[in-house]
């Protein structure tokens, strides 16, 4: 059964710290990986990532895949208030186009 | 329409109740999901289309769920007999062309509480 694991669930920092988001996956044919940020209700797109170690950029916000070791992080620089969020993660597959999420990781960012 | 739409925004109901969730996707996307989101929770994926047809219909949590899109467009969500921990948000998210590239477009969703 495919499954995504992001660690940790909750994380609370100080502003301008980094942070590093951690998901694993397990998935037959996998397609690609996908990450979300969700602050109030409607999960918002940051990046796609479907080979290993290309790393995806957006401003303070990186991401890169390792399809060896089944796993991607997601890494945020110089955090912001504004980073607050829940930070989902998702895999597709080639098999069907089904699009599993994992719990997400809860990030709170302290002023 | 310019983004996914998903009516009502809030509902409650009582116990018992059936109640029909309304999912309209972007305009040309061929594939449309539905997720469940508990308080504090992942997203829970429950079922996708491909067109009118569901291909796997496995995540939905029992019997007293279904679900039916229609002309590749409008999507209901349907849940017969609520119970309480049917209340969460669903949410609905569509796609383009088979899904290719797994980017979804989600919209607001649907806070659902049952009293």
């Amino acid at each position: 059964e495919d499954k995504v694991v992001q660690s940790p669930l909750s994380l609370v920092v100080h502003e301008g710290d980094t942070v590093t988001l951690n998901c694993s996956y397990e998935v037959t044919n996998f397609r690609s990986l996908l990450w979300y940020k969700q602050e109030k209700k409607a999960p918002t797109f940051l990046f796609m990532l479907t080979s290993s170690g290309i790393e995806k950029k957006s401003g303070r916000l990186s991401s890169i895949l390792d399809k060896k070791e089944l796993f991607s992080i997601l890494n945020i620089t110089a955090t912001q208030t504004g980073d607050s969020a829940i930070y989902l993660c998702a895999v597709a597959s080639n098999r069907d186009d089904k699009i599993i999420f994992g719990k997400g990781t809860r990030l709170h960012i302290l002023p | 329409g310019a983004g996914v739409s998903q009516s009502p925004s809030n509902k409650v109901t009582e116990k018992g109740k059936d109640v029909e969730l309304r999912c309209d996707p972007i305009s040309g996307h061929t594939a449309l999901y539905w997720y469940r989101q508990s308080l504090g929770q992942g997203l829970e994926f429950l079922i996708y289309f491909q067109g009118n047809s569901a291909p796997d219909k496995s995540g939905l949590p029992s019997d007293r769920f279904s679900a039916e899109r229609t002309g590749g467009s409008v999507s209901t969500l349907t849940i017969q007999r609520t119970q309480q921990e049917d209340s969460a948000v669903y949410l609905c998210a569509s796609s383009s062309l088979r899904g290719n590239t797994g980017e979804l477009f989600f919209g607001e969703g649907s806070r659902l509480t049952v009293l």
